[in-house]
This record gives structure tokens, C-alpha cells and sequence, in this order.
């Protein structure tokens, strides 16, 4: 079974600073996909960056960027400019890429809290 | 663009009472997700629907939960005989159920707590 572990509880960072937020991932298969999500105090999921498996390049979007090892299971989260909105929890999922028809079956991690100092 | 709605946002009821939540996905999404939080914990996948069929449900969908998306429209999500073991975040999410650019959206959650 694949399982996703985030080994930060908390984070913390000063505003215009840059955080790496980690995880890894543990998974026999070849073809899947990794995301990072935000849930802010509205509880709402955000997507905030998807890396497809298959793909050498590591993701970015715009001040959000990941370091994909593929080889090493991990799949970190970089946050540049750190603002006071960036205050949320981060999940990171990982979700099959041969999952039958379905593939929005998420498996994520316990999350890490990310506090942002003014 | 309203977003996925969820009705409730918190319910509190006794233990042994049943419970019902609403998911309304964006309007043209196929697919349905329903997700479990727990504190401290991440989303855990409870069960999907594309259309007005149930195609997955997982192991943690006891008989004591049922689903439903008549219509392919709305979702109904019910705990019958709740337990204290049931508190936690119901998170409803839909998708466009596009292949491999499947992208999610997510409700903001019924919160329950079971007394």
C-alpha cells in the first residue's frame, strides 16, 4: 500500500523568506502523481501544486516550486516570498496514475502546519 | 462559479442518532468524491460517484454509511446509529473527471462531533 509521510508538524517562517516543506512517499508503482494542497482556517483543500511522475522537470507555480527525487521518494515544497496568506496547514498526496477510472482517490499526509511572522 | 457547497457546516448530535450531510458539486463536475478528516490527520477517501453511480467505496465506509448522487446532481452522505469514533470532517469534493488533468475541488467541510 502507498503511504505519504510529512515528518514536520510545524513550520514556521518570517514574511519574504523562503520555506521547504518535506515529504516522502512510499510506493511500488511507476506511474503516479504527487500534490501539495493548502487548508487555510476555511478548511477548504486548495491545490497548490501537481508533479506527474513521469515528468524529470519539478513543478513550479509562480512562488510555489517542488524538488522531485524521484530515485530518494521525496517530493518537498518550496515557498518563496513567504506571505501572511500563506499561513495554512499542507497536505501532501500522492494518487495512483493506474487507478481504474478514478483518480481522485488522494492518499495524503498528516500535514504540516506552516505559521508565517510579520 | 459558486464552488462546491456543504450543508451543514457543523452538526452536533448524541451518539446512536443518525445524521445526514449535503454535497453540491459545481454544476458540470461528473464526479464526486466524499473524504474524511480526522484532527491531526489527513483527508482519508471514503467513496466516489461519476454521474449517479457509486464506482468506489473504501474500507472505512462501515454499514453504517450510505451514499447517494440521484440524479448525478447532489450528494447525500449517511451515518446511521453514529458513534464517537464518527467525529470528524466530511469533506465532499467534484471533478470534470478528465483523465490525467483530473483536478479536484473541494467543499469547506461538515464539521461533526458526536456526543
Amino acid at each position: 500500500a502507498q503511504t505519504v509521510t510529512q515528518s514536520q508538524p510545524e513550520m514556521s517562517v518570517q514574511e519574504a523568506e523562503t520555506v521547504t516543506l518535506s515529504c516522502t512517499y512510499d510506493t511500488s508503482e511507476s506511474d503516479y502523481y504527487l500534490f501539495w494542497y493548502k487548508q487555510p482556517p476555511s478548511r477548504q483543500m486548495i491545490l497548490v501544486i501537481r508533479q506527474e511522475a513521469y515528468k524529470q522537470q519539478n513543478a513550479t507555480e509562480n512562488r510555489f516550486s517542488v524538488n522531485f527525487q524521484k530515485a530518494a521518494k521525496s517530493f518537498s515544497l518550496k515557498i518563496s516570498d513567504s506571505q501572511l496568506g500563506d499561513a495554512a496547514m499542507y497536505f501532501c498526496a500522492y494518487r495512483s496514475g493506474s487507478y481504474g477510472g478514478s483518480q481522485g482517490n488522494l492518499i495524503f499526509g498528516k500535514g504540516t502546519k506552516l505559521s508565517v511572522k510579520p | 462559479d459558486t464552488g462546491v457547497s456543504q450543508d451543514p457546516r457543523h452538526k452536533i448530535t448524541k451518539r446512536g442518532q443518525n445524521v445526514t450531510f449535503r454535497c453540491d458539486p459545481i454544476s458540470e463536475h461528473n464526479r464526486l468524491y466524499w473524504y474524511r478528516q480526522t484532527l491531526g490527520q489527513g483527508p482519508e477517501f471514503l467513496t466516489y460517484f461519476q454521474n449517479e453511480a457509486q464506482l468506489e467505496k473504501s474500507r472505512l465506509l462501515s454499514d453504517r454509511f450510505s451514499a447517494e448522487r440521484p440524479k448525478g446532481s447532489f450528494s447525500t452522505l449517511e451515518i446511521q446509529r453514529t458513534e464517537q469514533g464518527d467525529s470528524a470532517m466530511y469533506l465532499c469534493a467534484s471533478s470534470l473527471g478528465v483523465g490525467t488533468n483530473e483536478k479536484l475541488f473541494f467543499g469547506s467541510g461538515t464539521q461533526l462531533s458526536v456526543l
